[in-house]
C-alpha cells in the first residue's frame, strides 16, 4: 500500500515568509510525528499526535512553529516568519497503535530559507 | 519525558570487522526499542527492533541486546560491508511516544 507522503519535496522561501508543509500518513495510522533534520545531524523531535489526544508540542523550537492534524489524518506543519536557521529537512512519520510501534517515515521536505 | 543518548557519534571500521553502537534511555516504562538506518539522502528505515520482554534478538549479521536493569541497549553488526555505511539511530518508545538518539555515522572502509 501507499507509504507516508510529504509535500512539497523541496521548498525555497525568503526570510520572513510563512511556509506550510504537508504530511499524508499511512491510512489508519493513529500516531503522527514531525522531526527536523539539519544537514548531517540527528532527528530533532518537533511534535507528536496520537489519535484525538492533545498533541505533544514539547519539541517545537519557538512559537513560530505550529502543527495541525485534521480529521486524524493529514497534518500540516506551519513555520511563520521563517529564519535562515529553519533551513533543514522536515520529516514526517506515522505509526499504528496496533502491534509494534514501527514508525514509517516520509521522504521529507527540504526547506531552504534564503 | 524520555531521553535517549547514543554513542559513539561516529564510527569507522574496516570491512569485515564488527561494529557496536550503544544507547541508554531514561524512562524505565519504555518497552520498545527500534534501530533505524538512514543512508545518505534517504529516509530512515527500520532495520531491527526489540521489545522489553526479550534480552537479545538477531537477524543475520545484525543483533540487538537489551539490559532493562541498566536501561541500555546495543546494536551489533558483524562482518561489516561497505553498504552498511550509513547513519544509525536508536530509539526508545512507550505507547507510541518515541524518542530518538542523536545518531551514529558508521563508515565501513573497503
Amino acid at each position: 500500500g501507499a507509504g507516508v507522503s510529504q509535500s512539497p519535496s523541496n521548498k525555497v522561501t525568503e526570510k520572513g515568509k510563512d511556509v506550510e508543509l504537508r504530511c499524508d500518513p499511512i491510512s489508519g495510522h493513529t500516531a503522527l510525528y514531525w522531526y527536523r533534520q539539519s544537514l548531517g545531524q540527528g532527528l530533532e523531535f518537533l511534535i507528536y499526535f496520537q489519535g484525538n489526544s492533545a498533541p505533544d508540542k514539547s519539541g517545537l523550537p519557538s512559537d513560530r512553529f505550529s502543527a495541525e492534524r485534521t480529521g486524524g489524518s493529514v497534518s500540516t506543519l506551519t513555520i511563520q516568519r521563517t529564519q535562515q536557521e529553519d533551513s533543514a529537512v522536515y520529516l514526517c512519520a506515522s505509526s499504528s497503535s496496533q502491534g509494534h510501534n514501527e514508525q514509517f517515515f516520509g521522504p521529507g521536505t527540504r526547506l531552504t530559507v534564503l | 519525558g524520555e531521553n535517549v543518548e547514543q554513542h559513539p557519534s561516529t564510527l569507522s571500521v574496516q570491512e569485515g570487522d564488527s561494529a557496536v553502537i550503544k544507547c541508554t534511555y531514561s524512562d524505565s516504562a519504555s518497552n520498545y526499542f527500534p534501530w533505524y538506518k538512514q543512508e545518505l539522502g534517504k529516509r530512515p528505515q527500520l532495520i531491527i527492533d526489540i521489545r522489553s520482554n526479550v534480552g537479545e534478538k538477531k537477524d543475520q549479521r545484525i543483533a540487538v541486546t537489551l539490559n532493562k536493569t541498566a536501561k541500555h541497549f546495543s546494536l551489533h553488526i558483524t562482518e561489516t560491508q561497505p553498504e552498511d555505511s550509513a547513519v544509525y539511530f536508536c530509539a526508545a518508545s512507550m505507547n507510541n511516544d518515541m524518542r530518538f538518539g542523536a545518531g551514529t555515522r558508521l563508515t565501513v572502509k573497503p
